[in-house]
């Protein structure tokens, strides 16, 4: 278990539709990154919120969109969803300050879009 | 340009033997960590072993090494005594800079298959 916890694990939905996917960090974690896996693409990195502020920001469309909240849970917003953007969606955290700096993930949430 | 290049889709390998997955990296850091994961199939990501740029040690964490050769810019991850649990995607990344709290780029992974 990586203490990060993200829901919902699957989620099916319609071309169009608007989901979000939530995740929260490990315990003590200030970092949370959000990446999406899909097959041809492998794993890509979407967007990186630190401490409430938006860090880094990767391969992120512009339906997507994220927040991370006082509490440092974050969620990942995506709207008008295509087939394209069936994956599966990973939540990590870290923590800060020297090496290694690994990113520990949470399960994921599958997308599927019919 | 890919950062990170894993040029093995699969990858199969008898049990209790050795398998070394491939993985090269392009970056202009003088700085920067280099990570292998492993995805099973349940789909978590398992974090296995880190190089720091710096180390000039491979790294090994019990069956796991890391053959780091800076020069050729590669981080190939060696595993001893296979086993069947084994069977996985691997995922080889890298972190530029020298500090947590930066994303990682993965590679688009390797396909290990132990058989018995």
């Amino acid at each position: 278990d990586s203490g990060v916890t993200q829901t919902p694990k699957h989620l099916i939905t319609a071309t169009g539709q608007r989901v979000t996917l939530r995740c929260s960090p490990r315990s003590g974690d200030l970092s949370v990154y959000w990446y999406q896996q899909s097959l041809d693409q492998g794993l890509q990195f979407l967007i990186q919120y630190y401490n409430g502020e938006e860090r880094a920001k990767g391969n992120i469309l512009e339906r997507f969109s994220a927040q991370q909240f006082p509490d440092l849970h974050s969620e990942l917003n995506l709207s008008s969803l295509e087939l394209g953007d069936s994956a599966l969606y990973f939540c990590a955290s870290s923590a800060e300050g020297g090496a290694p700096g690994e990113l520990f993930f949470g399960e994921g949430s599958r997308l599927t879009v019919l | 340009a890919q950062k990170i290049t894993q040029t093995q889709p699969g990858m199969f390998v008898q049990e209790k033997e050795a398998v070394t997955l491939d993985c090269t990296y392009d970056t202009s850091d003088q700085s920067y960590g280099l990570f292998w994961y492993k995805q099973p199939s349940s789909g978590e990501m398992i974090f296995l072993i880190y190089q720091g740029s710096y180390d000039e040690q491979n790294a090994t964490e019990g069956r796991y090494s890391l053959n780091f050769q800076k020069a050729r810019k590669s981080a190939n991850l060696v595993i001893s005594a296979s086993q069947l649990g084994d069977s996985a995607m691997y995922f080889c990344a890298m972190r530029e800079g020298n500090q947590a709290g930066t994303a990682l780029i993965f590679g688009k992974g390797t396909t290990l298959s132990v058989s018995s």
